[in-house]
């Protein structure tokens, strides 16, 4: 079955702080998705990386970085946390050639 | 870039009635609009999907249609169940890449 697992399901941090939001997943995919999930705004892509090393950014990057040291793994990094990154992060994987994206169960980050 | 806008954003019916969910989308050159729906504390999952060279799909008592004339795509859903309650959210992507746009998501309520 496909998994896509994100380390923590509720984070609350303070305004400053580094934060790293961890997502692994075990279908071998090649494509991986960060997105913040606010009401009225669905989904908004912040960064994808679409091979190991490899990022693009999405529509929203400001304030975000990422990190894919290996296949299997996608890390979003808020440098200094700010109040208005507090939202639901859902994670996701794609392999190539395909369409389906898989979601992970998501982060909810309270930044105070 | 692509712009998608979902309507309506909260929509209740009664059991065994049917519930519709419209998007619009502003760039031509999109060919494929998925639908993912999220349950409450679960990432978003794919129901159906529909690419611009098919009008409409059908799967059970889930069906989408395409206008690509209009640039407007809609999920239709009969016989609703209240395990059809959750949050709905087209999504288009444009030939070139594999990102998604998401619309901003329809939250469906069914009452018994």
């Amino acid at each position: 079955d496909v998994k896509v697992t994100q380390s923590s399901r509720y984070l609350v941090k303070r305004t400053g702080e580094k934060v790293f939001l961890e997502c692994v997943q075990d279908m071998d995919h090649e494509n991986m998705f960060w997105y913040r999930q606010d009401p009225g705004l669905g989904l908004r892509l912040i960064y994808f990386s679409y091979d190991v090393k490899m990022k693009e950014k999405g529509d929203i990057p400001e304030g975000y970085s990422v990190s894919r040291e290996k296949k299997e793994r996608f890390s979003l990094i808020l440098e200094s946390a700010s109040t208005n990154q507090t939202s639901m992060y859902l994670c996701a994987s794609m392999g190539t050639n395909k369409n389906i994206q898989y979601f992970g169960a998501g982060t909810r980050l309270s930044v105070l | 870039g692509e712009n998608v806008e979902q309507h309506p954003s909260t929509l209740s019916v009664q059991e065994g009635d049917s519930a519709v969910i419209k998007c619009t989308y502003s760039d031509s050159a999109s060919n494929y609009f998925p639908w993912y729906k999220q349950e409450l504390g679960k990432g978003p999952q794919l129901i159906i999907d529909i690419r611009s060279n098919v009008g409409e799909k059908k799967d059970q008592r889930i069906a989408v249609t395409l206008n690509k004339t209009a640039k407007h795509f809609s999920l239709h859903i009969t016989e609703t169940q209240p395990e059809d309650s959750a949050v709905y959210f087209c999504a288009g992507r444009s030939a070139a890449g594999n990102k998604l746009t998401f619309g901003g998501g329809t939250r469906v309520l069914v009452k018994p």
